[in-house]
């Protein structure tokens, strides 16, 4: 079955302590993204990869790290959490032709609370 | 950065009634793409749109492309219980083929 899975589906922290969220896709896309979705703002992008090795900056990176060491994994690193990191987290994948990216496929999403 | 104006920001209605969302922008999006997302889940496409006034449906779901490509609509006839989530528009600004931008959402209940 095609899917998008992340672990851990709930997570609960402290400020400080890292953490990685992990990402894995079956589908052999190029590209991969992460979002965080919060009341009223809707989803906003925090890094994607076009391709192994290849990373960038979204809307919100800040206090975000990513590495794409492989195609089918992209983990979310939190080096050092804050409250205000706490929030709903989305991976997503999908083709890229090179002109524009195909349909994305969603995660199920990890709850994330930092105290 | 840039986001996308939906409204409106929740919907209750009755088993039955039509809906109507929007979005819009004031920047060009060459894509529009409206998702949703139900509670526990990850967001699921539901249409995807790539030409200024191109109209699609899916079932019961009708979304266009506005003409000057700076606004979408979704529309759901006859609704029905199973209707109930989030709605998401997004899509692909100009020149950032590789990033894209969602809404705010609209969050639809639905009465028996």
């Amino acid at each position: 079955e095609a899917q998008v899975t992340q672990n851990p589906r709930y997570l609960i922290t402290v400020t400080g302590k890292k953490l990685t969220v992990t990402c894995s896709q079956n589908m052999n896309h190029e590209y991969m993204s992460w979002y965080r979705q919060d009341p009223g703002l809707g989803l906003r992008q925090i890094y994607y990869s076009m391709n192994v090795e290849v990373t960038d900056k979204g809307d919100v990176p800040e206090g975000y790290k990513v590495s794409r060491k492989e195609k089918r994994n992209f983990p979310l690193i939190l080096e050092s959490p804050s409250p205000n990191q706490t929030s709903l987290y989305f991976c997503a994948s999908s083709t890229f032709t090179g002109t524009t990216t195909d349909t994305q496929y969603f995660g199920p999403g990890t709850r994330l609370t930092v105290l | 950065g840039q986001q996308l104006n939906q409204s409106p920001q929740s919907m209750f209605i009755q088993e039955g009634e039509d809906v109507s969302m929007n979005c819009t922008s004031s920047s060009i999006f060459n894509t529009w793409l409206w998702y949703k997302q139900e509670p526990g889940e990850g967001p699921v496409l539901l249409i995807a749109l790539y030409k200024a006034g191109e109209l699609t449906s899916n079932g019961r779901l009708t979304a266009q492309f506005g003409i000057t490509r700076k606004d979408s609509f979704l529309n759901i006839s006859a609704s029905i219980p199973s209707d109930v989530g989030i709605y998401f528009c997004a899509g692909h600004l100009t020149g950032t083929a590789s990033k894209l931008t969602f809404g705010t959402g609209t969050r639809l209940q639905v009465t028996l």
